[in-house]
């Protein structure tokens, strides 16, 4: 059984550019959750789709958006990055809205130089 | 919104000895209290969760205990191994309630180092 896939695993970008990534659930899972991992920190709740609707979002700017697809796949999108968006992204999925039985994919780093 | 605080920031034991990681947090009504392991690189893993009408779990090595009134919980490992070298996060939530985005507030992380 597959666990969590997130793609690009390492990605480089410029300050301006922006960038998608990807999150695959475990398969029936319906919850998918993003979160962000400044280095030295613990994540940073970001948003939460269930049934591919927003449930929840976190104190990030307009800049920071998200969706999740009729398969349960997400795009988190960060548009004009800064230097201080450079951090590991996580995505978590769970089979319902719910946080027990999370289960965190191995996120993708993201460097703004 | 939730806050969790979480200390020590750096634990060195040596193998053999215990090791307590302690985090206090500020709404009341959070509900569910789970610890993660990072290794470096590594995706966190969840190793062991409490919830709000429970004071005490046990896992093997690894138990947790959460006292409500004081808003703070603590996870404790006993016998620690070269193995159990990594960033703890412990998190609250009070996302078991219908309606609200189930969301977990991390604490700072703490690295335990366990030496032979």
């Amino acid at each position: 059984d597959a666990g969590v896939t997130q793609s690009p695993t390492h990605l480089i970008k410029t300050r301006g550019q922006h960038v998608t990534l990807r999150c695959s659930p475990i398969s029936g899972h319906k919850s998918v959750s993003w979160y962000q991992q400044v280095l030295g920190q613990g994540p940073q709740f970001i948003f939460q789709y269930y049934e591919k609707e927003e449930r929840g979002r976190g104190n990030f700017p307009d800049r920071f958006s998200a969706r999740q697809f009729p398969n349960y796949s997400s795009e988190l999108n960060v548009n004009a990055l800064l230097l201080g968006d450079s951090a590991l992204y996580l995505c978590a999925s769970s089979l319902a809205d719910r946080v027990n039985g999370y289960t965190f994919g191995s996120g993708t780093r993201l460097t703004v130089v | 919104g939730e806050n969790v605080e979480q200390h020590p920031s750096t634990l060195s034991v040596q193998e053999g000895d215990s090791a307590v990681i302690k985090c206090t947090y500020s709404d009341s009504a959070s509900n569910y209290f789970p610890w993660y392991k990072q290794e470096l690189g590594k995706r966190p893993q969840l190793i062991i969760d409490i919830r709000s009408n429970v004071g005490e779990k046990k896992d093997q090595r690894i138990a947790v205990t959460l006292n409500k009134t004081a808003k703070h919980f603590s996870l404790h490992i006993t016998e620690t191994q070269p193995e159990d070298s990594a960033v703890y996060f412990c998190a609250a939530t009070l996302g078991e309630n219908t309606g609200t985005a189930s969301k977990l507030t991390f604490g700072t992380g703490t690295r335990l180092q366990v030496t032979l």
